[in-house]
């Protein structure tokens, strides 16, 4: 059975920096794509990027990209969201998916609040 | 950048059928947008129930279906039942990056 688990809940301020994981058991991690999606409080859902960790092959969404980095570390089959300068606007849950590469299942998220 | 619509709600009657659809605003939906919907309900992660334009995962219920019509991606919900109250949001690719619809509140009444 395909699972995705999540780093727990996050509260940073702004300007702090920070990385969530995802760890995946049930499958190949270094065969399939792993994703993440944002979903801001009452909000609806943001493909942000997917990473093939066999290959390190990392795509961004272009309203991502240069603001966050989508990594891997196949050594423990776990993928990781990070941010180098938080913001307020970056508060939400943040969801990774196991895919070929489009979302086949779903971690339980991660929510982060940002806040001074 | 395109962007993807869906309706912002829908209402159903229980046992009543319910259609979403999913359309581009840079043109027709096709096979090649490799559509897929998602269900999420409150405080939950969402889940896959359909993927490449009709294929279901395998927690799918048969009541739901997913097709093409009419230059859309099309989520069929026949014989609604009150647990089927959710957020339906769909998601197509564009040339190697993906973008969601707003999703369609459907609200089983």
């Amino acid at each position: 059975e395909v699972q995705l688990v999540q780093s727990g809940a996050e509260v940073k301020k702004p300007g702090e920096s920070l990385k969530i994981s995802c760890k995946g058991s049930g499958f190949s991690f270094t065969s399939y794509w792993i994703g993440w999606v944002r979903q801001m409080p009452g909000r609806g859902l943001e493909w942000m990027g997917i990473i093939y960790p066999g290959a390190s092959d990392t795509r961004y969404s272009p309203s991502f990209q240069g603001q966050v980095t989508i990594s891997a570390d196949t050594s423990i089959d776990t993928a990781y969201l990070q941010w180098t300068t938080l913001m307020a606007s970056d508060s939400g849950i943040y969801y990774c998916t196991f895919g070929s590469p489009r979302p086949l299942a779903w971690g339980q998220g991660t929510l982060v609040t940002v806040s001074p | 950048q395109a962007a993807v619509t869906q309706e912002p709600s829908l209402t159903v009657s229980p046992g009543g059928t319910v259609t979403f659809t999913c359309g581009s605003s840079s043109g027709g939906v096709t096979t090649g947008h490799f559509p897929y919907w998602f269900q999420q309900k409150p405080g939950q992660a969402p889940r896959t129930l359909i993927w490449d334009t009709t294929n279901k995962q395998s927690w799918t219920p048969a009541r739901f279906s997913g097709s093409l019509l009419g230059g859309k991606a099309v989520l069929t919900l026949s014989g609604a039942l009150p647990e089927d109250e959710a957020d339906y949001f769909c998601l197509l690719s564009f040339g190697g990056t993906y973008m969601f619809g707003g999703g369609t509140k459907l609200t089983v009444l």
